[in-house]
């Protein structure tokens, strides 16, 4: 069973550039999440997908864009990477629209922006 | 503002000691509760959750939660750690503004052979 498989697992990025996060799972879920995790600051919501065709901000949304391309699959896009964005990314994906609080993780993105 | 917090940052215990991990909530009405383990390297996992009901909640891999509502905590115990426990757990809320998880920082358990 894969669950929620994310691409790329490490990436290191100059100031400036972009790059697109991948995220797809298999277990039929409606809504999808990226949240990325700093130390001290646990889980922060990026973005998120309740159901395909829609997607909202979460806690910390500014300097991403996200796109939910089908049910299966949510990506998260860096336009211009900031140091700041230096993060372990992760994808999750729930059945309820979170309503049960029970989320599927990925293995997360660890990400460098220099 | 709905909130948890997790005291302790990181926490030590000898293989085969008690474990206690705490969690204290900031919440109007009755809070849905959780907890997940994040081993190195790896996405995270649920361990229990508590939605209403008994305020014990026994969850996968020997754990378990007690709910005090009085205490506004939701501290999460196992009496006796294996050194596979050694990871990073977390303490959730769920919003009920957003209906997303407001997760805490996160506690480190270290365990001594």
């Amino acid at each position: 069973n894969a669950g929620v498989t994310q691409t790329p697992k490490f990436q290191v990025l100059k100031t400036g550039q972009s790059m697109t996060l991948q995220c797809a799972q298999d277990m039929n879920h409606n809504s999808m999440y990226w949240y990325r995790q700093d130390p001290g600051m646990g889980l922060r919501l990026i973005y998120y997908s309740a159901s395909e065709g829609t997607t909202d901000k979460g806690e910390v949304p500014n300097g991403y864009n996200v796109s939910r391309l089908n049910k299966r699959e949510f990506s998260l896009r860096l336009e211009s990477a900031a140091p700041s964005q230096t993060s372990v990314y992760f994808c999750a994906s729930s059945e309820n629209r979170g309503r049960t609080g029970e989320l599927f993780f990925g293995e997360g993105s660890r990400l460098t922006v220099l | 503002a709905q909130s948890v917090t997790q005291p302790d940052i990181h926490i030590t215990v000898s293989e085969g000691a008690s474990l206690e991990l705490r969690c204290n909530y900031s919440y109007g009405a009755t809070p849905y509760l959780f907890w997940y383990v994040q081993s190195p390297g790896q996405g995270l996992q649920l361990l229990l959750k508590y939605f209403s009901g008994d305020t014990l909640v026994q969850g996968i891999k020997g754990f378990e939660a007690e709910f005090k509502r009085s205490q506004s905590s939701f501290n999460l115990r196992k009496p006796s750690v294996h050194w596979s426990d050694a990871a990073e757990y977390f303490c959730a809320v769920l919003s009920s503004n957003t209906g997303k998880l407001i997760f805490g920082q996160g506690t480190t358990l270290q365990v001594k052979p």
